[in-house]
């Protein structure tokens, strides 16, 4: 799996966009960018998953460069309740065993 | 809400004991993954099971073992316990090469090895 780099954390007010920045220089062609949050004493929930184009969901919108070397995580209006730890994974589609970074820490302030 | 049970939610052993986790899988889902989470890390793959067989392994020592049962829940066991073991450790879900490539996560078990 393709080692992925995210900052250590961010901070964002409440109703603003959320921008997530990932680096993930090294990918090959069949690796999917997946994000997933963990919130304080929970398990890790899925956000969302791209391979070069541009994906959206309820939860989030995900922007991936044109040459896959680093992608963004939108979360189009934060809340407190998406203050989690963010973490970007490259991964080849069907393979379910993630490589975790640290991710990034998200803190939605009031 | 996943469809994820893990239990004990919490428990403390103390080094060299034993410790059996379980996790309950969310319904149809035939393959389970277990994952060790320290502080301040993210978590880090242990083994997965699919079809009661061991289906990949990360880098860990053999007295971590697992099982999975016919109704595809599954179990974690851990023996000689050390201080480094303690650790949330989450159970994961999924329909095996799905179509999302989505996991389910339990809430996880936070062991403390004294």
């Amino acid at each position: 799996d393709a080692k992925t780099t995210q900052p250590p954390s961010m901070d964002c007010a409440e109703g603003r966009a959320a921008n997530l920045p990932c680096n993930h220089s090294t990918i090959s062609g069949n690796e999917y960018v997946y994000w997933y949050r963990q919130i304080h004493s929970q398990g890790p929930q899925y956000i969302i998953h791209g391979l070069k184009n541009n994906e959206t969901n309820e939860m989030a919108s995900l922007i991936i460069t044109e040459d896959r070397k680093s992608s963004t995580l939108i979360l189009p209006h934060a809340t407190l309740r998406d203050t989690a730890v963010y973490y970007c994974i490259a991964n080849n589609f069907g393979n379910e065993k993630l490589t975790f970074g640290t991710g990034t820490r998200l803190t939605i302030i009031p | 809400e996943t469809g994820v049970t893990q239990s004990p939610t919490h428990l403390i052993k103390t080094r060299g004991q034993q410790v059996t986790l379980r996790c309950s899988s969310q319904s149809g889902h035939n393959t389970v993954s277990w994952y060790q989470q320290a502080l301040g890390q993210g978590p880090q793959f242990i083994f997965q099971y699919y079809r009661e067989e061991e289906n990949g392994r990360g880098n860990f020592p053999p007295r971590f073992s697992g099982l999975q049962f016919p109704n595809y829940s599954s179990e974690l066991n851990v023996n000689a316990l050390e201080l480094d073991d303690s650790a949330l450790y989450l159970c994961a879900s999924s329909l095996g090469q799905s179509v999302t490539g989505e996991l389910f996560f339990g809430e996880g078990s936070r062991l403390t090895v004294l």
